[in-house]
């Protein structure tokens, strides 16, 4: 059974202070492995896809990378509307291809 | 296009009452996704279709949750004698093709049972 663990489950940051939250993930076979913003009662907002050990993407102060067993979400001097929950989804290859989502990081970014 | 579109945003209903949610998917997007999110959880797989057809259901969805996704356009989720353990919010997303590019999220329909 696919699994995901994202750690830590919460975090609190000065702005400017850099951190990374931890996307750990069990699978037989990734196909994919995805971050979402998830902002207070609203949907998940697509942030980025990642395919293979090595891979990076950015975008603003978001920098996500990706090894053979876990993918990392880097802050780098975020701001107070920085502040989300964090969601992590793995699409593993073969079947439906049907991510599944870890229980996410809940960030808050003190001004 | 304006992006996945939820209704109602919000329902209370008490238990035993059947609900109904509705989905309009980005129109171009061929598949289209329900979840159930708890606090402080991820979002929960319920069932997906692609075009009209309904192609799988997680196991945990009881025999009270139904869908449908006539002609391919807009889905409903209908909810037979509520329960207080199913109040949550039901999210719904729409891909074109298995989502390589990620998933659109709708603002979801939260739901309370009394």
């Amino acid at each position: 059974e696919d699994q995901v663990t994202q750690s830590p489950e919460a975090l609190r940051l000065q702005e400017g202070e850099s951190s990374s939250l931890n996307c750990s993930y069990t699978v037989s076979g990734l196909r994919g492995l995805f971050w979402y913003r998830q902002d207070p009662g609203k949907g998940p907002e697509f942030l980025f896809t990642l395919y293979s050990a090595g891979e990076e993407k950015e975008k603003e102060r978001l920098k996500a990378t990706l090894t053979k067993k876990e993918s990392f979400l880097h802050i780098t001097a975020p701001k107070p509307e920085d502040s989300a929950t964090y969601l992590c989804a793995v699409q593993a290859s073969g079947g439906s291809y049907i991510p599944t989502f870890g229980r996410g990081t809940s960030l808050i970014v003190h001004p | 296009d304006t992006g996945v579109s939820q209704n109602p945003r919000h329902k209370i209903t008490k238990r035993g009452q059947n609900v109904t949610f509705r989905c309009d998917p980005i129109s171009e997007h061929n598949r289209l996704y329900w979840y159930r999110q708890t606090l402080g959880q991820g979002p929960e797989f319920l069932t997906y279709f692609q075009n009209e057809a309904q192609l799988e259901k997680s196991r945990l969805l009881s025999d009270r949750f139904s869908a449908e996704r006539p002609k391919g356009s807009f889905s409903t989720l209908e909810i037979q004698r509520t329960e207080q353990g199913d109040s949550a919010m039901y999210l719904c997303a729409s891909s074109l093709d298995q989502g390589g590019y990620g998933y659109t999220f709708g603002s979801g329909t939260r739901l309370t049972v009394v």
